[in-house]
């Protein structure tokens, strides 16, 4: 299994809502990324996990909440969003260090209303 | 402090025609160096990559980059543009622990 499997694909909901974005991934890497991607602009880094713990955040506000319950799994938990936060959000994995390269996936699109 | 320049924000190329995109990036040790591309609404697909040996590496779908240090760059080319190539283009370079990308370049293909 070589892919980044994201779901959903769309989703879109209210300012007062919680949700939760899925990635699950079989391919053996042990590091994960969550990204945010604004049309017509390239990939904004949200978090790194690596050996399921969180290595990197780059200073993303506490509405978006990251977990890594295992090792082929990362959550992005949602939480009174805001309409600029509209974008799509790429999972990413990888074998730890980047040498490798990202296998990234499909994304969420994500409308906030 | 890493960055990476993507000179050309849209080009468009006749198909069958020839095709180079220009990256520049600045990074203080020998980076890794990826170009990505990605189609309307998807993911990004890695094309290539290079961190060590030969400065001209082969990817997928006909691409391929040289790496020249003295020009700090890692240019993208294909001898033949298809209309499926249009997307755009990301290229990205890596320290150890998270991917740098450039602002891309849109690559549209004219018939």
């Amino acid at each position: 299994d070589t892919e980044v499997t994201q779901t959903p694909k769309h989703l879109v909901m209210g300012m007062t809502n919680k949700k939760s974005l899925k990635c699950e991934q079989h391919m053996g890497h042990r590091a994960m990324y969550w990204y945010k991607q604004k049309a017509k602009k390239p990939p904004e880094l949200m978090f790194v996990y690596s050996y399921e713990k969180l290595s990197i955040n780059e200073s993303v506000p506490s509405r978006f909440s990251p977990e890594c319950p295992n090792s082929s799994l990362l959550n992005l938990h949602l939480h009174a969003l805001q309409p600029e936060d509209s974008a799509l959000y790429l999972c990413a994995s990888s074998h730890v260090g980047v040498s490798y390269g990202y296998t990234f996936g499909s994304g969420t699109r994500l409308t906030v209303v | 402090a890493q960055s990476v320049t993507q000179p050309d924000i849209h080009i468009t190329v006749s198909e069958g025609a020839s095709l180079e995109l220009r990256c520049n990036y600045s990074y203080g040790a020998t980076p890794y160096l990826f170009w990505y591309v990605q189609s309307p609404g998807q993911g990004l697909q890695l094309l290539l990559k290079y961190f060590s040996g030969d400065t001209l590496v082969q990817g997928i779908k006909g691409f391929e980059a040289e790496f020249k240090r003295s020009q700090s760059s890692f240019n993208l080319r294909k001898p033949s543009v298809h209309w499926s190539d249009a997307a755009e283009y990301f290229c990205a370079v890596g320290p150890l622990t998270a991917l740098i990308f450039g602002k891309g370049t849109t690559l549209s293909v004219s018939s």
